[in-house]
């Protein structure tokens, strides 16, 4: 069954980090670019990077360089979110999407759209 | 930096045709997609590259995307349409997504 399997909820206090996991199922996880996606709650969709599963090279959106780390473990096909420093607006749903590239005349582009999304982690920073 | 601009929110009768907009600058010339959130769910894409269909999707979803303007059109709308939709495009090589219609079924 091709699905990501996200993490449970965490409770963390300000100042605390938190780590993520994203583990894939069900596809070879090295064919496909694996991003990071956040909501606040009430809030809309807010795209926080990618991270290339072929090399492990991230890329980092506005807003979210600094305390923000994407890493990988290919062996076991998990990608991770990691947040340092936390504070109150860090409160948010934290989703892994799979990024599945345009494709047309039998060109494929690097640019994707999200097929396929884990459950989502809540994370909420409160003392 | 980019923005994509939804209405905050769309009314339709059940049975009746949905249009939602999403507008950004020479959009047309970029690939859209749409994805659908009901409360407490993950997203679920329900249009990509325009007007493409994902498997599984009803046929009465249905996209379009020229000049400034991406609209997802739905067809005899059906109640469990209700939900959250989310334009997305790519710019800059950035994600961009829009902020987000809430379609009821009234």
């Amino acid at each position: 069954q091709v699905q990501l399997v996200q993490s449970g909820s965490e409770l963390k206090k300000p100042g605390a980090s938190v780590k993520v996991s994203c583990k894939a199922s069900g596809y070879t996880f090295t064919t496909y670019a694996m991003n990071w996606v956040r909501q606040a709650p009430g809030q809309g969709l807010e795209w926080m990077g990618w991270i290339n599963t072929n090399t492990g090279n991230p890329t980092y959106a506005q807003g979210f360089t600094g305390r923000f780390v994407f890493s990988l473990d290919t062996s076991v096909s998990t990608a991770y979110l990691q947040i340092s420093s936390l504070n109150a607006e860090d409160t948010a749903v934290y989703y892994c999407a799979r990024g599945t590239p345009y494709c047309s005349g039998g060109s494929c582009y690097s640019i994707w759209y999200f097929d396929l999304w884990g459950r989502g982690t809540l994370v909420t920073v409160s003392s | 930096s980019y923005e994509l601009t939804q209405p905050p929110s769309v009314s339709v009768s059940p049975g009746q045709t949905a249009s939602i907009t999403c507008s950004g600058d020479k959009l047309g010339d970029k690939y859209a997609c749409w994805y659908q959130q009901k409360p407490g769910q993950s997203p679920v894409v329900v249009i990509y590259q325009d007007s493409k269909r994902p498997s599984g999707i009803p046929e009465r979803f249905s996209g379009s995307n020229s000049g400034n303007t991406a609209t997802l059109t739905i067809s005899g709308t059906q109640a469990m349409d209700e939900a959250d939709y989310y334009c997305q495009a790519w710019d800059s090589s950035s994600v961009v997504f829009g902020g987000g219609t809430k379609l009821t079924v009234l």
